[in-house]
């Protein structure tokens, strides 16, 4: 198993330009998660999907779009990219079990010029 | 709502101490509580996880916690630090069918 894996690793982004980050996980998981990481911030929660074509919005999501077309595959979309979302973006998913962890991806290291 | 504080954003020991690194939690109700460690340039990896059963948990590398309620801690604990310890620890909590809080993390550093 692969667990979950996100696209790409590195970008570079001018300010106003668009992309979009896939997150995919192989676990058959229901639950995903976006997060951003930022120094002496620890993680917080961007958008949040509890099953396919569900999503929700977490702590910080303005400037922030996601779409879970299907159970394994999260999206993070950013429309208008701004030097404030440079930032480290993690995926996770887990099951609906409450009491079972998150895994985590790599991560993305996204900057913003 | 349920929130997460670490205290000391950094920790310094030197190898062979103690590790202890202090989380507090907020919940409104039982909560299930987390701690990850993140190693430079890596993602999140479960260290060990309270979910309701034993108080003392177990995890990996040697690392174990202990769930307080009456004073509302998670504190994490090594007996005897080593050089591939340094990373920075999350604690995290969960209350009810909701994502991971986490706290802003302790980064621990280990002198020779």
């Amino acid at each position: 198993n692969a667990g979950v894996t996100q696209t790409p690793k590195f970008r570079v982004l001018k300010t106003g330009q668009s992309m979009t980050l896939l997150c995919a996980q192989d676990m058959n998981h229901e639950y995903m998660y976006w997060y951003r990481q930022d120094p002496g911030m620890g993680l917080r929660l961007i958008h949040y999907s509890v099953g396919e074509g569900t999503t929700a919005k977490g702590e910080v999501p303005d400037g922030y779009n996601v779409s879970r077309l299907k159970k394994q595959n999260f999206l993070l979309g950013l429309e208008s990219a701004a030097p404030s979302q440079t930032s480290v973006y993690f995926c996770a998913s887990s099951t609906y079990r409450v009491a079972y962890e998150q895994y985590f991806g790599p991560g993305t290291r996204l900057t913003v010029t | 709502a349920q929130s997460v504080t670490q205290l000391g954003s950094h920790v310094s020991v030197s190898e062979g101490a103690l590790v202890l690194l202090r989380c507090n939690y907020s919940s409104s109700v039982p909560p299930y509580l987390f701690w990850y460690v993140q190693y430079p340039n890596q993602g999140l990896q479960l260290l060990l996880k309270y979910t309701s059963a034993a108080t003392l948990v177990k995890g990996i590398n040697g690392f174990e916690a202990e769930f307080k309620k009456s004073e509302t801690s998670f504190h994490l604990t090594k007996p005897s630090a080593h050089m591939s310890d340094a990373a920075e620890y999350f604690c995290a909590v969960r209350a009810g069918d909701t994502p991971l809080v986490f706290g802003k993390g302790t980064r621990l550093s280990v002198i020779a």
